[in-house]
């Protein structure tokens, strides 16, 4: 989806070394996800936020941390990556209302860790 | 442990052979979302069920919702290559306040 942007798209690091991966929206929504794909293993939660003051984790969030900078910034760091946390990485966001909500994903970031 | 679980991981289908994929919940859902990913792409909405019992239909999809509201299913009837992909069900386990639980998707690949 167009509205949701993920910088950057492929990524190359070595062990040790701090990264940051980017998510912005134009949708005005609220609500911010942070995913984590891996070969059959679905989609699993990093960190997800509702409003900009609120950061929570998700089933995933060791070696990871979030900052969310505006309604429409959501950004993802690695403090000191490693190998097994090579995988494609989704922003996604959502509009909460009634009970449903829909997700919209970026792109997805590709992350290969040496 | 994972709330959402999703059956087969994986099918092969010859072209025009129907698919299904089921989604069950260990706790009652408020609704049911279906997303589609293209091999290299990312997870694109499909649909979304409330009602207990509901059945909706896209073209050669039908999606239902149980009488439950614990467990869904896709049907493609007669695949076709442009159905190649994963499908995930996901769900808001409670009616406010809960984020949106996703199963661990099936590969669907069609044999032309």
């Amino acid at each position: 989806d167009a509205d949701v942007t993920q910088t950057p798209r492929n990524r190359i690091t070595k062990t040790g070394k701090r990264i940051m991966l980017e998510c912005s929206q134009t949708k005005g929504h609220d609500r911010m996800y942070w995913y984590r794909q891996d070969p059959g293993l679905g989609l699993r939660l990093i960190y997800y936020s509702f409003d900009v003051k609120d950061i929570n984790k998700g089933e995933i969030s060791d070696g990871y941390s979030v900052s969310r900078q505006a309604q429409a910034k959501f950004s993802l760091s690695l403090e000191s990556a490693i190998p097994n946390q090579t995988a494609l990485y989704f922003c996604a966001t959502s509009d909460f209302y009634r009970g449903t909500e829909t997700q919209y994903f970026g792109p997805g970031t590709r992350l290969l860790v040496l | 442990g994972q709330q959402v679980m999703q059956i087969p991981q994986y099918q092969h289908v010859q072209e025009g052979e129907d698919f299904t994929t089921y989604c069950n919940s260990s706790t009652t859902l408020s609704n049911i979302q279906w997303y589609k990913q293209r091999p290299g792409g990312h997870p694109v909405f499909l649909i979304q069920l409330v009602k207990s019992g509901e059945v909706k239909k896209q073209k050669r999809l039908t999606f239902q919702f149980g009488e439950a509201k614990k467990n869904s299913s896709l049907h493609i009837t007669a695949t076709q290559t442009t159905d190649v992909g994963t499908y995930f069900c996901a769900g808001n386990l409670t009616p406010y306040g809960n984020k949106l639980v996703f199963g661990a998707g099936t590969i669907l690949r069609v044999k032309s």
